[in-house]
């Protein structure tokens, strides 16, 4: 049991390249979240899907697109890398309620760089 | 702009003190609010979480201090260990129907001395 898997663990990009983040649960969730991390900025919301066939925009959404290949995969595209795109991108994933509540469970992060 | 706010950014505490830090928010439709904890080159990983219906809640050496009139909440580390030294992210959420939309604190760095 993997929990919350993330490819690659490192990425360096040039201005305007493109390229795909991985993530992929072994948990049967039903929901899955993208985040980036920046320094002082705490974890920021891109894109969520609640469930399996539906994406929806979080706070920080430009730039950036997302498809929820299965119930398992939840990938995040960069088409035109920017710098402002440098930071660590965290997938997680959440399903069934405990207590009530939904905790959300972490990948390990990819850490990307754009110059 | 933030819907939660986070404080202190880091905090430096000795071995056995307590480490309090303190978050803010203004959506009283929050009513989630969990505590995360992250080391570094990992993920943050769920420590402690409570609903407005109450107060208080306890884990271990961990408890959260809820405020709902004043929409302020806080971790509480007693007997603060030097394996507690980790980044801290306070969090909260709207109720919704099967899945939990957090918006994240701006994270306390804790490093507890020896």
């Amino acid at each position: 049991n993997a929990g919350v898997t993330q490819t690659p663990k490192f990425q360096v990009l040039k201005t305007g390249q493109s390229m795909t983040l991985q993530c992929a649960q072994d948990m049967n969730h039903n929901s899955m979240y993208w985040y980036r991390q920046d320094p002082g900025m705490g974890l920021r919301l891109i894109y969520y899907s609640a469930s399996e066939g539906t994406t929806d925009k979080g706070e920080v959404p430009n730039g950036y697109n997302v498809s929820r290949l299965n119930k398992r995969e939840f990938s995040l595209r960069l088409e035109s890398a920017a710098p402002s795109q440098t930071s660590v991108y965290f997938c997680a994933s959440s399903g069934t309620p405990r207590g009530g509540s939904y905790e959300q469970y972490f990948g390990p992060g990819t850490r990307l760089t754009v110059t | 702009q933030q819907q939660v706010k986070q404080s202190p950014q880091s905090l430096i505490v000795q071995k056995g003190g307590i480490s309090i830090i303190n978050c803010a928010y203004e959506n009283t439709a929050f009513d989630y609010f969990p505590w995360y904890q992250q080391f570094p080159g990992k993920g943050p990983a769920l420590l402690i979480a409570i609903r407005p219906d109450v107060s208080e809640k306890k884990e271990g050496r961990f408890t959260i201090s809820f405020n709902k009139s004043a929409k302020q909440f806080s971790l509480h580390i007693m007997d603060s260990q030097p394996g507690d030294s980790a980044t801290y992210f306070c969090a909260a959420s709207p109720r919704t129907v099967n899945f939990n939309k957090f918006y994240f604190g701006s994270g306390t760095k804790l490093n507890v001395k020896p």
